[in-house]
């Protein structure tokens, strides 16, 4: 069974203090990493995805990068508008997406 | 473009009533997806559609819940009766083929 675990479960930085996010994972045939934002009482918006070891994206203050094992979430430079749950999620070779439980994000100014 | 359509946003019901829920994906999606999500925990996928074929609805309950996705577009989640650990955030999905999928802004039942 696929399984997902995300780290630390909430996070409080200040503005301009960067840091980052991690999602552990296990999965049958890996068929995609996915990190999306979820805002309080909206669906999950989507970030990036990530197919192979090694792979990074970026947009705008995240950078996600991918081991066999991991990924990261790293913010730069964060601005009270990055405040979210931040939800990791793999697909495997029944393209079934698995979901963690996420890390809230907080940014103080 | 517009996203992934959801009604209702919110629905209080009482224990044993019927409910409904309904979503209407990005235009040109194939796949449909329906999600629970309870609070403090990620999304889990109650049933997925290719086009009008349910291909994997292992997750469902399907004592109390059903769904349809007539003509291969819209879709409802069903469930009858309504218990109260069905308090949750019903989330619809779509995409293209298995590409990155986008949500609704979800509909949040409370039942008492």
């Amino acid at each position: 069974e696929d399984q997902v675990t995300q780290s630390p479960e909430a996070l409080r930085l200040q503005e301009g203090e960067s840091s980052s996010l991690n999602c552990s994972y296990t999965v049958s045939g890996l068929r995609g990493l996915f990190w999306y934002r979820q805002d309080p009482g909206k669906g999950p918006e989507f970030l990036f995805t990530l197919y192979s070891a090694g792979e990074e994206k970026e947009k705008e203050r995240l950078k996600a990068t991918l081991t066999k094992k991991e990924s990261f979430l790293h913010i730069t430079a964060p601005k009270p508008e990055d405040s979210a749950t931040y939800l990791c999620a793999v697909r495997g070779s029944n393209y079934k997406l698995t979901f963690g439980k996420g890390t809230l994000l907080t940014v103080n100014p | 473009e517009a996203g992934v359509v959801q009604s209702p946003r919110y629905k209080i019901i009482e224990k044993k009533q019927p409910v409904a829920f309904w979503c209407n994906p990005i235009s040109g999606h194939n796949t449909l997806y329906w999600y629970l999500q309870n609070l403090g925990q990620g999304p889990e996928l109650l049933i997925r559609y290719e086009n009008e074929e349910a291909v994997d609805d292992s997750q469902l309950p399907k004592d109390r819940f059903s769904a349809e996705r007539l003509k291969g577009v819209d879709s409802t989640l069903k469930i009858q009766p309504a218990e109260l650990g069905d308090s949750a955030v019903y989330l619809c999905a779509s995409s293209l083929a298995y590409n990155e999928q986008f949500f609704g802004p979800g509909t949040r039942l409370t039942v008492l």
